[in-house]
């Protein structure tokens, strides 16, 4: 059974640090590993998708890599924001049939200005 | 990007009635979705899938006769919480796929249900 894992679970940084968020998962046969954002008590928005294929994505200050093969992952966080502050999950889908997310318990980010 | 439109998002019910929430697709038709449950806190947990045209399918430990299911057309999918009772309470999310593609997830708004 697939485990995600996220350290840490909380994190609490001064304006402009650049930052790094960890997620590991115990099975490393996985279609991709995506990140998102959630902030308290909305959905989820989607930041990065990595192909198992892949070992990076960028978007803007975000940036993901994926070691598949040692099952992990970071997002890269480059001169935080206190608009950054939000719980960050990843999430690893097994297969390419259905969805089967797999979630890690998230780590909740307070960005301090 | 594609859209997932859930609805209500906030929701407050006496115990033993039933609830319904709506998950739209509203530019793309999605033949599964999928149903999550968050608590305080916590991650979220996969419910259960849902197919069009066909039964949903449930993860273990997730009673159908209380978490009822129905995906009736390609853009719409609806949880009803039955007989609700306070340890429902939590927050709802649904997510829908482009079928066909390898795109990402799209996840609802979610539903925050207080049972009282």
């Amino acid at each position: 059974k697939q485990e995600v894992t996220q350290i840490p679970a909380a994190l609490s940084v001064p304006e402009g640090e650049n930052l790094v968020l960890n997620c590991s998962f115990t099975d490393s046969a996985i279609y991709n590993l995506q990140w998102f954002r959630q902030d308290p008590g909305k959905g989820l928005t989607s930041l990065l998708l990595i192909q198992s294929s892949q070992r990076e994505q960028t978007s803007g200050r975000l940036n993901a890599s994926l070691d598949k093969s040692s099952g992990r992952s970071t997002l890269y966080i480059a001169a935080s924001q206190p608009g950054d502050s939000a719980t960050y999950l990843c999430a690893v889908r097994v297969g390419n049939a259905g969805n089967m997310l797999t979630f890690g318990g998230g780590t909740r980010l307070m960005v301090k200005p | 990007g594609a859209v997932v439109s859930q609805h209500p998002s906030r929701v407050i019910c006496k115990s033993g009635t039933s609830v319904k929430i709506e998950c739209r697709s509203l530019d793309f038709q999605a033949t599964t979705m999928f149903w999550y449950r968050q608590f305080p806190k916590q991650s979220l947990m996969l419910m259960a899938t849902s197919n069009e045209g066909s039964k949903a399918t449930y993860e273990q430990g997730v009673e159908k006769d209380k978490f009822l299911i129905n995906h009736a057309s390609l853009t719409l999918s609806t949880l009803t919480v039955t007989s609700a009772h306070p340890e429902d309470s939590s927050f709802y999310i649904c997510s829908a796929r482009v079928p066909g593609t390898n795109t990402e997830a799209f996840f609802g708004q979610g539903t925050r249900l207080t049972v009282v």
